[in-house]
Protein backbone atom coordinates (compact mmCIF):
# COMPACT_ATOMS: atom_id res chain seq x y z
CA UNK A 1 0.00 0.00 0.00
CA UNK A 2 1.31 3.68 -0.71
CA UNK A 3 2.13 5.95 2.73
CA UNK A 4 0.97 9.07 2.79
CA UNK A 5 2.33 11.13 5.69
CA UNK A 6 1.91 14.59 6.57
CA UNK A 7 3.39 17.70 8.05
CA UNK A 8 2.64 18.99 10.32
CA UNK A 9 0.65 17.12 12.29
CA UNK A 10 -0.72 20.22 14.13
CA UNK A 11 -0.62 24.13 13.42
CA UNK A 12 -1.19 27.57 14.99
CA UNK A 13 -2.00 30.60 12.66
CA UNK A 14 -3.56 33.68 12.96
CA UNK A 15 -6.45 35.41 10.73
CA UNK A 16 -5.08 36.48 7.38
CA UNK A 17 -1.94 34.14 7.35
CA UNK A 18 -0.66 32.05 4.98
CA UNK A 19 -0.64 28.16 5.75
CA UNK A 20 0.97 25.70 4.25
CA UNK A 21 0.47 21.80 4.04
CA UNK A 22 2.51 19.18 3.01
CA UNK A 23 1.76 15.63 1.75
CA UNK A 24 4.36 13.51 0.92
CA UNK A 25 4.09 9.59 -0.96
CA UNK A 26 6.00 6.74 0.04
CA UNK A 27 6.17 6.11 -3.58
CA UNK A 28 5.08 8.24 -7.00
CA UNK A 29 1.21 8.77 -7.47
CA UNK A 30 1.43 11.36 -10.59
CA UNK A 31 -1.11 14.06 -9.97
CA UNK A 32 -3.76 11.81 -8.16
CA UNK A 33 -4.04 13.70 -5.30
CA UNK A 34 -6.91 14.78 -2.95
CA UNK A 35 -7.06 17.29 -0.35
CA UNK A 36 -10.10 17.42 2.24
CA UNK A 37 -11.25 19.87 4.88
CA UNK A 38 -13.11 18.75 8.14
CA UNK A 39 -14.66 20.76 10.47
CA UNK A 40 -14.87 19.57 14.23
CA UNK A 41 -18.22 17.17 14.06
CA UNK A 42 -18.68 17.09 10.41
CA UNK A 43 -17.84 14.82 7.46
CA UNK A 44 -14.56 15.85 4.96
CA UNK A 45 -15.41 18.16 2.19
CA UNK A 46 -12.80 17.97 -0.80
CA UNK A 47 -11.52 21.03 -1.53
CA UNK A 48 -8.75 19.60 -4.12
CA UNK A 49 -8.31 17.30 -6.82
CA UNK A 50 -6.24 15.94 -9.15
CA UNK A 51 -3.38 17.93 -6.98
CA UNK A 52 -4.54 21.36 -8.05
CA UNK A 53 -8.01 21.55 -9.33
CA UNK A 54 -9.88 23.75 -7.09
CA UNK A 55 -13.35 21.83 -6.49
CA UNK A 56 -16.44 23.78 -7.38
CA UNK A 57 -17.25 26.58 -4.49
CA UNK A 58 -14.05 26.19 -2.86
CA UNK A 59 -12.58 29.51 -2.12
CA UNK A 60 -9.59 30.80 -4.05
CA UNK A 61 -7.61 31.38 -1.23
CA UNK A 62 -7.14 27.70 -1.51
CA UNK A 63 -4.67 26.48 -3.85
CA UNK A 64 -2.25 22.96 -4.33
CA UNK A 65 0.51 22.31 -6.02
CA UNK A 66 2.94 19.29 -6.63
CA UNK A 67 3.54 15.82 -8.48
CA UNK A 68 4.44 12.61 -8.30
CA UNK A 69 5.88 12.14 -4.89
CA UNK A 70 5.37 15.87 -2.99
CA UNK A 71 2.45 17.78 -2.88
CA UNK A 72 1.22 21.16 -0.73
CA UNK A 73 -2.07 22.63 0.00
CA UNK A 74 -1.61 26.39 0.82
CA UNK A 75 -4.27 28.84 2.16
CA UNK A 76 -3.67 32.65 1.18
CA UNK A 77 -5.28 34.22 4.17
CA UNK A 78 -6.47 31.99 6.51
CA UNK A 79 -10.47 33.11 7.72
CA UNK A 80 -11.80 31.91 10.80
CA UNK A 81 -13.79 29.12 9.01
CA UNK A 82 -11.00 27.36 7.82
CA UNK A 83 -9.95 25.74 11.31
CA UNK A 84 -10.30 22.32 11.59
CA UNK A 85 -8.58 19.42 9.71
CA UNK A 86 -7.11 19.03 6.82
CA UNK A 87 -6.13 15.38 4.97
CA UNK A 88 -4.47 14.20 1.95
CA UNK A 89 -5.81 11.19 -0.41
CA UNK A 90 -4.28 9.28 -2.74
CA UNK A 91 -6.08 7.45 -5.71
CA UNK A 92 -2.82 6.38 -7.74
CA UNK A 93 -3.40 2.76 -6.85
CA UNK A 94 -5.82 0.45 -4.85
CA UNK A 95 -6.12 0.43 -1.35
CA UNK A 96 -6.54 4.27 -1.97
CA UNK A 97 -5.14 5.43 1.62
CA UNK A 98 -5.23 8.83 3.50
CA UNK A 99 -2.85 10.59 5.34
CA UNK A 100 -2.43 11.11 9.15
CA UNK A 101 -3.99 14.63 8.62
CA UNK A 102 -3.21 18.45 9.87
CA UNK A 103 -5.09 20.07 12.81
CA UNK A 104 -5.12 23.89 11.50
CA UNK A 105 -6.23 26.19 15.18
CA UNK A 106 -6.25 29.55 15.52
CA UNK A 107 -3.65 31.70 18.36
CA UNK B 1 -28.13 16.44 -5.83
CA UNK B 2 -26.02 13.56 -4.35
CA UNK B 3 -26.75 12.77 -1.07
CA UNK B 4 -25.44 9.56 1.14
CA UNK B 5 -26.64 8.28 4.68
CA UNK B 6 -25.60 5.99 6.92
CA UNK B 7 -27.20 3.95 9.80
CA UNK B 8 -26.62 1.04 11.91
CA UNK B 9 -26.34 0.12 15.97
CA UNK B 10 -24.39 3.02 18.10
CA UNK B 11 -23.00 -0.12 20.39
CA UNK B 12 -21.56 -2.84 19.26
CA UNK B 13 -20.45 -5.95 21.85
CA UNK B 14 -16.44 -7.04 21.07
CA UNK B 15 -16.46 -9.99 18.97
CA UNK B 16 -20.01 -9.56 17.57
CA UNK B 17 -20.60 -8.28 13.64
CA UNK B 18 -21.62 -4.87 12.69
CA UNK B 19 -23.66 -3.99 9.93
CA UNK B 20 -24.09 -0.78 8.33
CA UNK B 21 -26.43 0.41 5.80
CA UNK B 22 -25.55 3.79 2.89
CA UNK B 23 -28.53 4.68 1.58
CA UNK B 24 -27.54 6.64 -1.29
CA UNK B 25 -29.66 9.66 -3.96
CA UNK B 26 -29.40 12.14 -6.44
CA UNK B 27 -27.63 8.88 -8.52
CA UNK B 28 -28.05 5.42 -9.56
CA UNK B 29 -25.73 2.81 -8.28
CA UNK B 30 -25.91 1.25 -11.70
CA UNK B 31 -24.48 3.99 -13.53
CA UNK B 32 -21.35 3.11 -15.40
CA UNK B 33 -18.43 4.40 -13.08
CA UNK B 34 -19.96 5.07 -9.81
CA UNK B 35 -18.75 3.37 -6.84
CA UNK B 36 -19.42 4.02 -2.94
CA UNK B 37 -16.82 3.48 -0.43
CA UNK B 38 -16.89 3.03 3.58
CA UNK B 39 -14.01 4.99 5.62
CA UNK B 40 -13.87 5.27 9.34
CA UNK B 41 -12.10 7.65 11.67
CA UNK B 42 -11.64 6.99 15.47
CA UNK B 43 -12.18 10.04 17.76
CA UNK B 44 -9.46 12.79 17.14
CA UNK B 45 -7.59 10.51 14.71
CA UNK B 46 -7.21 10.00 10.86
CA UNK B 47 -9.34 8.65 8.22
CA UNK B 48 -9.11 5.00 7.12
CA UNK B 49 -10.53 3.52 4.09
CA UNK B 50 -12.17 -0.10 4.39
CA UNK B 51 -14.09 -0.87 1.23
CA UNK B 52 -15.20 0.48 -2.22
CA UNK B 53 -17.70 -1.67 -4.35
CA UNK B 54 -18.16 -0.04 -8.06
CA UNK B 55 -21.42 -0.16 -10.48
CA UNK B 56 -20.35 -3.43 -12.27
CA UNK B 57 -20.02 -5.25 -8.69
CA UNK B 58 -15.70 -5.10 -8.69
CA UNK B 59 -15.18 -4.88 -4.87
CA UNK B 60 -11.44 -2.76 -3.30
CA UNK B 61 -10.28 -3.45 0.67
CA UNK B 62 -8.45 -2.19 3.26
CA UNK B 63 -5.22 -4.91 2.90
CA UNK B 64 -5.22 -4.75 7.01
CA UNK B 65 -9.09 -5.41 7.21
CA UNK B 66 -10.42 -7.30 4.02
CA UNK B 67 -10.60 -10.44 6.32
CA UNK B 68 -13.17 -8.63 8.59
CA UNK B 69 -14.84 -6.89 5.53
CA UNK B 70 -17.76 -7.36 3.64
CA UNK B 71 -19.54 -5.01 1.51
CA UNK B 72 -22.75 -5.71 -1.02
CA UNK B 73 -25.04 -3.24 -3.08
CA UNK B 74 -28.42 -3.28 -3.43
CA UNK B 75 -29.31 -1.17 -6.88
CA UNK B 76 -32.88 -1.50 -6.30
CA UNK B 77 -32.81 -0.30 -2.90
CA UNK B 78 -30.01 2.47 -3.52
CA UNK B 79 -28.23 1.35 -0.71
CA UNK B 80 -24.16 0.10 0.15
CA UNK B 81 -24.03 -2.70 3.01
CA UNK B 82 -20.56 -3.01 4.98
CA UNK B 83 -20.66 -5.89 7.75
CA UNK B 84 -17.26 -5.79 9.66
CA UNK B 85 -16.72 -9.04 12.02
CA UNK B 86 -15.35 -9.79 15.33
CA UNK B 87 -15.32 -5.83 16.47
CA UNK B 88 -12.99 -4.81 18.92
CA UNK B 89 -12.84 -1.42 21.17
CA UNK B 90 -10.07 -0.06 18.94
CA UNK B 91 -12.89 -0.70 16.14
CA UNK B 92 -14.71 2.47 18.04
CA UNK B 93 -14.95 5.48 15.34
CA UNK B 94 -17.20 7.11 13.00
CA UNK B 95 -18.31 5.26 9.85
CA UNK B 96 -18.48 7.52 6.91
CA UNK B 97 -20.08 6.28 3.19
CA UNK B 98 -18.99 8.28 0.38
CA UNK B 99 -19.50 9.00 -3.26
CA UNK B 100 -16.76 8.51 -6.25
CA UNK B 101 -16.35 7.82 -9.42
CA UNK B 102 -13.90 5.66 -11.60
CA UNK B 103 -11.41 7.13 -13.53
CA UNK B 104 -8.62 9.78 -12.82
CA UNK B 105 -11.02 11.74 -10.12
CA UNK B 106 -11.41 8.47 -8.15
CA UNK B 107 -11.43 10.33 -4.78
CA UNK B 108 -14.29 10.74 -2.55
CA UNK B 109 -16.30 13.83 -3.56
CA UNK B 110 -19.33 13.77 -1.71
CA UNK B 111 -19.49 11.94 1.90
CA UNK B 112 -22.57 10.87 4.34
CA UNK B 113 -23.10 12.46 7.26
CA UNK B 114 -21.43 9.65 9.23
CA UNK B 115 -22.28 7.32 12.14
CA UNK B 116 -20.64 6.55 15.74
CA UNK B 117 -20.47 3.04 16.41
CA UNK B 118 -19.13 2.60 20.01
CA UNK B 119 -17.51 -1.32 20.93
CA UNK B 120 -18.33 -1.77 24.51
CA UNK B 121 -19.13 -4.35 26.70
Amino acid sequence: DIQMTQSPSSLSASVGDRVTITCRASQGISDYLAWFHQKPGTAPKSVISAGSRLESGVPSRFSGSGSGIEFTLTISGLQPEDLGSYFCQQYYSDPVTFGGGTKVEFK
Amino acid sequence: QITLKESGPALVKPTQTLTLTCNVSGFSLSTTTVGVGWIRQPPGKALEFLALVYWDDVKRFSSSLKSRLTITKDTSKNQVVLTMTDMDPVDTAAYYCAHTKLGVYRYFNNWGQGTLVTVSS
